[in-house]
Formats: C-alpha cells, structure tokens, sequence
C-alpha cells in the first residue's frame, strides 16, 4: 500500500532555512509534490520533482530527492513569516492520476 | 480569474439533510478530483473523473454522488448527511490522462467547509 509520512510540526525564526522532511513507501513513485495550504485557504503547488532527479531548486525552494531511501526534502531559504502554513507532501505513482499525501507539517515562523 | 472554484465555501446544514457542493474549472483540464480533508488535515481521495467519465472511487459511502455534466464541472452530492462528513472538501482539476505518467499538476479550489450539527 501506499504510505506517505512526514513530522507534523516545524519551529524557525525568521532569516532561518527551514528543512522539511517526507518519506514514501511506493517504490513506483514517479512525481512527488509539494503543497502549501495557508490557514483557511486550499491548496497551492510549491514545486514537484520527477523521480529520475535527485534535486530541484526553484528560488528559495531547493528539493531533495533520495529514491535509495524514498526520502524527499524541502528546504526553504530564508523564510519568512508569510511561510508559515501548512505543507504537504504528495506522491503520485506510475499509471495513476490521484495523489497520496502525508499528513503535513505545520511550519511555524516566528519574527 | 480563478482556475478551480467551489460552491459554497461553507456550507452548515443538520444531520440527515442531503447537499451538494458545485465544483467549476476554467482551465481546460480533462481529469476533476474530489478530496476529503478531515479535522486533523489529512487529505485522501474520494473520487477521479476523465472527461465526463468516473474512473477511481475510493470506497466512499454510497450517500456519496458525483455527477460530471461536462468536464468542465464535477458536483458531489451528498445523501443522510452524517457527522462524521464534517470535513473540508477539496475539488482539483488536472490535464492527465488515466494510466499515463504525466508531470501536470493538480490545480486546487479553496475548499468547501462543510459542518454537520
């Protein structure tokens, strides 16, 4: 079964990067996703890497992908109190539409 | 212009009633999704749709309905509400066709609250 976990809860200060953890169990993963959801709202596409890559840096967002491991990372550079929400991790797996997500990490930046 | 809406945004209604929540794309996609985010944010998949056409449910109750006029819309409707179908519920859209391995997105709605009392 597909399995999609990460830590539920993330403290920085502002200025600081941020590292937020995921790790999957489908070895069939070909995309995987992350997603901001900010209080009250839905769902917002970060970034996403294809599994034949091992990072991806958009900005201050930098992706690490270790497929060995079926771990994923985002690191946040710089962030910012505007980064504070909660983020999600998504995998999607080879011949299928839908996604499986983690249960999110609530990233809480403070001043 | 926005790409994925739903209807209401909040929707309060008692136990036992029956509701539907309306869900809109305007960005061409030919695959809509219905997501369920319960009280402690866990996100899972209720329902895929590939023009028009139902392609994954995943074993929702059948008080559960979807009805995809056109593609451009999926409207979930939802028999004897109960209170566990307290929830936050996602509609996405994306341009995918079922079986393949694509790179494209899914696009979100921000969520219709629904609260049974």
């Amino acid at each position: 079964g597909e399995d999609v976990e990460q830590s539920l809860f993330l403290s920085v200060r502002e200025g600081d990067s941020s590292v937020i953890n995921c790790t999957y169990t489908d070895s069939s993963s070909t995309y995987l996703y992350w997603y901001k959801q900010e209080p009250g709202a839905g769902l917002q596409l970060l970034t996403y890497i294809f599994s034949n890559m091992d990072m991806k840096q958009d900005q201050r967002l930098t992706v690490l992908l270790n497929k060995k491991d079926k771990h994923l990372s985002l690191r946040i550079a710089d962030t910012q109190t505007g980064d504070s929400a909660i983020y999600f991790c998504a995998q999607r797996a080879s011949g299928y539409s839908t996604l499986t997500f983690g249960k999110g990490t609530m990233l809480l930046v403070s001043p | 212009d926005t790409a994925v809406s739903q209807t209401p945004k909040y929707l309060v209604t008692q136990m036992g009633n029956d509701k539907s929540i309306k869900c809109e794309q305007n960005l061409g996609h030919d695959t809509m999704y219905w997501y369920k985010q319960d009280s402690k944010k866990f996100l899972k998949i209720m329902f895929s749709y590939n023009n028009k056409e139902l392609i994954i449910n995943e074993t929702v109750p059948n008080r559960f309905s979807p009805k995809s006029p056109d593609k451009a819309h999926l409207n979930l409707h939802i028999n004897s509400l109960e209170l566990g179908d307290s929830a936050v519920y996602f509609c996405a859209s994306s341009q995918d066709l079922p079986g393949t391995a694509s790179n494209q997105p899914q696009h979100f709605g921000d969520g219709t609250r629904l609260s049974i009392l």
